[in-house]
């Protein structure tokens, strides 16, 4: 009975290097949920996506950042050309359905800029 | 514009008392409540929520309340253990609007 998980828990890159980071929701979860937390701060939302469909992404940067949830394999949040300000760790979280109540965070990844 | 607020970025309470946390939200349209809890490089777990059709929910240790008139809920835990000892999440339902975070510091 897996939680969310994501991979890398730890990632390093350059200035402008892209950056992949993974996640898997529980079983039987449809729904994925990004959130980033700079450090300092609480959890931002940045996009909630379900099967092959980004359902809001109103908290995305505009430029650089894109997210998706194919039908098969994991969501996937994509960082192009990344600066020291995206430094910052970033939460999956998952949920059964859209009225389903309560999401489950995976244990996150650290993103660092040099 | 911070929808939802946590205005105690920290806290410390001896054991076996009671912690409060607070937490102040400005959306009236907001049904749905929860508290997460956070441990140094983890992801945030859910504790306990609430709704907006309730003023209160009780889960062991842990006691939710909800001022629906103040926009206020605060979250109680009595009696407080060391294991406790972590950053505090209130967070308003639907893609969830988290508060800045309450360090929680329980001490023997």
């Amino acid at each position: 009975n897996a939680g969310v998980m994501q991979n890398p828990r730890h990632l390093v890159r350059r200035r402008g290097q892209e950056a992949r980071l993974r996640c898997s929701p529980m079983k039987g979860h449809s729904h994925v949920y990004w959130y980033r937390q700079l450090p300092e701060e609480g959890l931002k939302f940045m996009v909630y996506l379900q099967k092959e469909n980004i359902i809001d992404e109103s908290g995305m940067p505009k430029e650089r950042f894109s997210a998706e949830f194919p039908k098969e394999g994991p969501s996937i949040l994509r960082i192009q050309q990344v600066v020291r300000g995206d430094s910052a760790a970033y939460f999956c979280a998952s949920s059964l359905g859209i009225h389903a109540d309560t999401q489950y965070f995976g244990p996150g990844t650290r993103l660092t800029v040099l | 514009d911070q929808q939802v607020k946590q205005n105690s970025p920290s806290l410390s309470v001896q054991e076996g008392r009671i912690s409060i946390l607070n937490c102040d939200y400005t959306n009236s349209m907001f049904d749905y409540f929860l508290w997460y809890k956070k441990y140094p490089a983890e992801g945030p777990t859910f504790l306990i929520s609430i709704s907006s059709i309730k003023d209160k929910n009780e889960d062991g240790r842990f006691t939710v309340f909800l001022n629906k008139s103040a926009k206020h809920l605060s979250l109680h835990i009595v009696p407080s253990q060391p294991g406790d000892s972590a950053v505090y999440f209130c967070a308003a339902r639907g893609k969830l609007i988290f508060g800045t975070g309450t360090r929680l510091q329980v001490f023997p």
